[in-house]
C-alpha cells in the first residue's frame, strides 16, 4: 500500500542550527513533491515545490532535496529561528495531476 | 496573492443540525477546490475534490449525502455538513488550485466544527 512517512516525533533543535526533516514514501511514483509549513489552528502553507527531475531546490533559508532513487525528500531550515517552529508536511501527488496525499508532518520547534 | 478564505473560522452546532461551510478564492480563479478534514495531531485527509460547475469527486469512506459539495462558481465552493454527529468534530480545511501546470494547493485558514 501506499505509504508517506515523516518523523513523528518532535524535532527539538536550538536556533541557529539547521534542521532536517525526512520525507519517506513507498510505493508512489510522484511527479512532484511539495513542503508545507502549518501553526496550529490554522491551514497549509506553501514553501516548496521540487519535481521528480530535480535533485534539489533553494528558496531563502529553506533547500528541499528529492531521491526518486531512496524515495525520500529531505527539507533543510538553515539558520533557524524559533519563528520556524511549526509542523512541516510533506505531500505527493497522485500522478493525475493535481491531488495531494499528504504524510503525517513533523513539528519542528527552535530554541532561542 | 493567491488567498483562500473559510468562513466560519469556527462553529458549535447541535448534534442532528447542518453546517454551511464557505470556501472562496479571493484573489484567483480556482478551477478546482479541495476539501479536507484534519483530527487532532493527525495530517489532512482529503474527503473530496470539486471542479467548478460540476459533481464533485469524493474519496473512499466519505459519505457523499452527508458532506453536500457544492462548486458554484470559480471562486466559490461550500461544504454542508448534513446532521452533524459529535464523530463529525475536526478542523475541516480547504484549499484551491489554479489548475494548468501550476500544482500548488492554497489553503484557507480552516474551520473548526464542534457538534454537542
Amino acid at each position: 500500500s501506499q505509504k508517506i512517512e515523516q518523523n513523528s516525533e518532535a524535532l527539538n533543535i536550538q536556533e541557529g542550527k539547521t534542521a532536517t526533516l525526512t520525507c519517506n514514501y513507498t510505493n508512489y511514483s510522484p511527479a512532484y513533491l511539495q513542503w508545507y509549513r502549518q501553526d496550529p489552528g490554522r491551514g497549509p502553507v506553501f514553501l516548496l515545490l521540487i519535481r521528480e527531475n530535480e535533485k534539489e531546490k533553494r528558496k531563502e533559508r529553506l533547500k528541499v532535496t528529492f531521491d526518486t532513487t531512496l524515495k525520500q525528500s529531505l527539507f533543510h531550515i538553515t539558520a533557524s529561528q524559533p519563528a520556524d517552529s511549526a509542523t512541516y508536511l510533506c505531500a505527493l501527488d497522485n500522478n493525475a495531476g493535481n491531488m495531494l496525499t499528504f504524510g503525517g508532518g513533523t513539528r519542528l520547534m527552535v530554541k532561542p | 496573492g493567491a488567498v483562500v478564505s473559510q468562513h466560519p473560522s469556527w462553529v458549535i452546532c447541535k448534534s442532528g443540525t447542518s453546517v454551511k461551510i464557505e470556501c472562496r478564492s479571493l484573489d484567483f480563479q480556482a478551477t478546482t477546490m479541495f476539501w479536507y478534514r484534519q483530527f487532532p495531531k493527525q495530517s489532512l485527509m482529503l474527503m473530496a475534490t470539486s471542479n467548478e460547475g460540476s459533481k464533485a469527486t469524493y474519496e473512499q469512506g466519505v459519505e457523499k449525502d452527508k458532506f453536500l459539495i457544492n462548486h458554484a462558481s470559480l471562486t466559490l465552493s461550500t461544504l454542508t455538513v448534513t446532521s452533524a454527529h459529535p464523530e463529525d468534530s475536526s478542523f475541516y480545511i480547504c484549499s484551491a488550485s489554479r489548475g494548468g501546470n501550476l500544482y500548488e494547493q492554497y489553503f484557507g485558514p480552516g474551520t473548526r466544527l464542534t457538534v454537542t
